[in-house]
């Protein structure tokens, strides 16, 4: 079945470094989603990548989408103590997936950041 | 807008004991969800909803029922709580279309002891 699998689990960087996570399907996705989840909060969307090769930016966050479409990464350049929280992507299948809505989501990459 | 909310927002469980999550959302959204988080386990989806009337199961539905009688509201049932049921349950709306961003609910953590 559909597998979305993302690194690393865990990252702890001090405030300043560059951090960056990795998504990667088993399949064809017709898009991805990236999530962000503060401590004790719930995911909020961030962004979405629909074509290959894809790159957006979000002020220090870069957001590429692979040239298969199978794989996508975010990465965050001079970590803040604000970027604390755990990043998940999420994707949608290339068949059916993306209408019946249904999101294929990483296990997520746990950020720490120390001041 | 309240987007979407969840009631209760804590609950304690006996095992044995059946309970009844409230999702509710005011985005007219068609898509609606259920997921599970667990410690380093992400989140997996449980039962989701395409439609008023409509349901299908997810990734890890066992123990658990849903029923969508209105749009706005998606139920999660659990008619025999258990202590592998322990966890925190989101809920999530979405809208159908190439764009399918979804939107979450703040949570509801269950304990069944």
């Amino acid at each position: 079945g559909q597998q979305v699998m993302q690194i690393p689990q865990y990252q702890h960087v001090q405030e300043g470094e560059d951090f960056t996570t990795y998504c990667n399907s088993s399949t064809t996705l017709s898009n991805i989603q990236w999530y962000k989840q503060r401590p004790g909060g719930h995911p909020v969307f961030l962004i979405q990548l629909v074509k290959s090769g894809e790159v957006k930016k979000q002020k220090r966050l870069t957001f590429q989408f692979g040239e298969a479409k199978k794989n996508s990464s975010l990465h965050i350049t001079a970590t803040q103590t604000t970027d604390v929280g755990t990043y998940f992507c999420a994707g949608t299948a290339g068949d059916r997936g993306s209408t019946l809505g249904r999101l294929y989501f990483g296990r997520g990459t746990q950020l720490t950041v120390w001041p | 807008n309240a987007g979407v909310t969840q009631t209760p927002k804590f609950r304690v469980l006996k095992t044995g004991q059946s309970m009844t999550l409230l999702c509710a959302q005011d985005m007219n959204h068609e898509y609606m969800y259920w997921y599970r988080q667990d410690p380093g386990m992400g989140l997996r989806l449980i039962h989701y909803s395409v439609g008023e009337g409509t349901t299908a199961k997810g990734e890890v539905p066992d123990g658990y029922n849903v029923s969508r009688l209105k749009k706005q509201n998606f139920l999660l049932g659990l008619e025999s709580a258990a202590p592998s049921q322990t966890s925190v349950y989101f809920c999530a709306s979405s809208h159908p279309g190439h764009f399918l961003e979804q939107y979450f609910g703040p949570g509801t953590r269950l304990t069944v002891t």
